[in-house]
């Protein structure tokens, strides 16, 4: 079965910091780029970074760029969100989506791992 | 301005049709994008509903009904999912997306009722 299984999640003070972790599997991950979207409390979803097939390129939401890094290990078949600098804005539930190959559809999506910050 | 404007909520009723707007910001021409929809119900992820750039560039997400369907309204610049014979479990969250400038942006999303 095709899957992804965010992890990570919790309740951390402002100025902290968290990893995500998104477990891949039933499909090869080396061939799938990736990205993390995340929604707050009660409102719409908000794309946060991308991260190609072989890790080399990456994008980043201007909300978040200079202090979230993306990155995978495909030998672990593995995605990975580190935020650093957490603000109370950051409180959402993070998900981790494939994209289709040639598409740019998100076709599969975690179920999600929320995150709190507040002190 | 947001660059995707959907209507906050819709109401349909059962075996009716709804249609769901998703307008690109002016400067943005609506005839160069793919866009997405994903429906979304509470406490589940999204999941993508299909894409649509133009009758020949089209594509249905894995099992999702042809009942789901998109569309362009170019002298609206806009988006269109449409939705035929309405059934109660199609009552959620409804979500366009475009990628623009190696960057995702998703409209802000129309809560579909079904009544």
């Amino acid at each position: 079965e095709v899957q992804l299984v965010e992890s990570g999640g919790g309740l951390v003070q402002p100025g902290g910091s968290l990893r995500l972790s998104c477990a891949a599997s039933g499909f090869t991950f080396s061939s799938y780029e990736m990205n993390w979207v995340r929604q707050a409390p009660g409102k719409g979803l908000e794309w946060v970074s991308y991260i190609s097939d072989s890790g080399r390129t990456i994008y980043y939401a201007d909300s978040v760029r200079g202090r979230f890094t993306i990155s995978r290990d495909n030998a672990k078949n593995s995605l990975y969100l580190l935020i650093n600098s957490l603000r109370a804005e950051d409180t959402a539930i993070y998900y981790c989506a494939r994209d289709r190959i040639l598409d740019g559809a998100f076709d599969i999506w975690g179920p999600g791992t929320r995150v709190t910050v507040s002190s | 301005q947001a660059v995707l404007t959907q209507p906050s909520s819709l109401s349909a009723s059962p075996g009716a049709s709804a249609s769901l707007t998703c307008t690109l910001r002016s400067g943005f021409n609506i005839a160069t994008y793919r866009i997405y929809w994903y429906q979304q119900k509470p406490g589940s992820p999204p999941q993508f509903l299909l894409r649509y750039k133009s009758d020949s560039d089209r594509e249905q997400g894995s099992g999702v009904p042809s009942r789901f369907s998109g569309f362009k309204d170019a002298s609206a610049n806009a988006g269109i999912l449409l939705i035929s014979g309405l059934q109660s479990d199609d009552e959620a969250d409804y979500y366009c997306m475009i990628w623009h400038s190696n960057a995702v942006v998703f409209g802000g999303g129309t809560k579909l009722t079904v009544l």
